[in-house]
């Protein structure tokens, strides 16, 4: 069955780094685009970034650009998220986000990890 | 960056049906499919409904999904109980190039 485990989360100081991990499992992973999404607490669900199936492509949100990077390794079937000059507003559970469909008008997350909460504080 | 908007809440008494709107624009909702996610918290997000107005297999087909133009509805029938949860609509923006979230709809059952 299809599974995504995230990893990595914790608490962190205003201005530093921290890296999630994905581990994925149960499926073809090197076909599917992967997505990070996050929650603040007490707010709505907010897209965080896309890589394409292969790379190839990536996207991000507004609110990360320039300080988050994804990327993935399909030989280790995981993907990644450097996040880079944290700051409070990204506190929030990370989700890793399986994407069937990915570039196409049809696109949809069918498959969501268990989160993994990111607290930036001093 | 969300421009899919939600009501805040919803509410009805168990068998009755509730209906959420999704509003957006002619860059998403308008020229991409539409599909809703139900979240209760503590858990993973569900996938509910996807292009407009697909179940997947196992969803109830309580629950239905349309679309018209730059807006989407998912309606609930027969409502009861364990569908009490927070329902987000999402589509994807070629304008902004990113998937948007509508800003969520609390649901009760009274």
């Amino acid at each position: 069955q299809v599974q995504l485990v995230e990893s990595g989360g914790g608490v962190v100081q205003p201005e530093r780094s921290l890296r999630l991990s994905c581990a994925a499992s149960g499926f073809t992973f090197s076909n599917y685009g992967m997505h990070w999404v996050r929650q603040a607490p007490g707010k709505g669900l907010e897209w965080v970034a896309v890589i394409w199936h292969d790379g190839g492509r990536k996207h991000y949100a507004d609110s990360v650009e320039g300080r988050f990077t994804i990327s993935r390794d399909n030989s280790e079937n995981t993907v990644y998220l450097q996040m880079n000059s944290l700051r409070a507003e990204d506190t929030a559970e990370y989700y890793c986000v399986r994407e069937v469909g990915t570039g196409t008008t049809g696109g949809h997350f069918d498959y969501w990890g268990q989160g993994t909460l990111v607290t930036v504080s001093s | 960056q969300s421009v899919l908007t939600q009501p805040p809440s919803a509410s009805g008494t168990p068998g009755q049906k509730v209906t959420i709107s999704c509003s957006g624009s002619s860059s998403n909702i308008g020229i991409n499919t539409v599909n809703w996610y139900q979240h209760l918290p503590g858990t993973a997000p569900k996938l509910l409904i996807y292009s407009d107005n697909q179940r997947p297999s196992g969803v109830p087909d309580r629950f239905s999904g349309s679309k018209s133009g730059t807006s989407a509805s998912l309606a609930i029938s027969g409502l009861q109980s364990d569908d009490e949860a927070d329902y987000y609509c999402a589509a994807w923006d070629g304008s902004l190039i990113a998937w948007l979230f509508g800003g969520g709809t609390k649901v009760t059952v009274l």
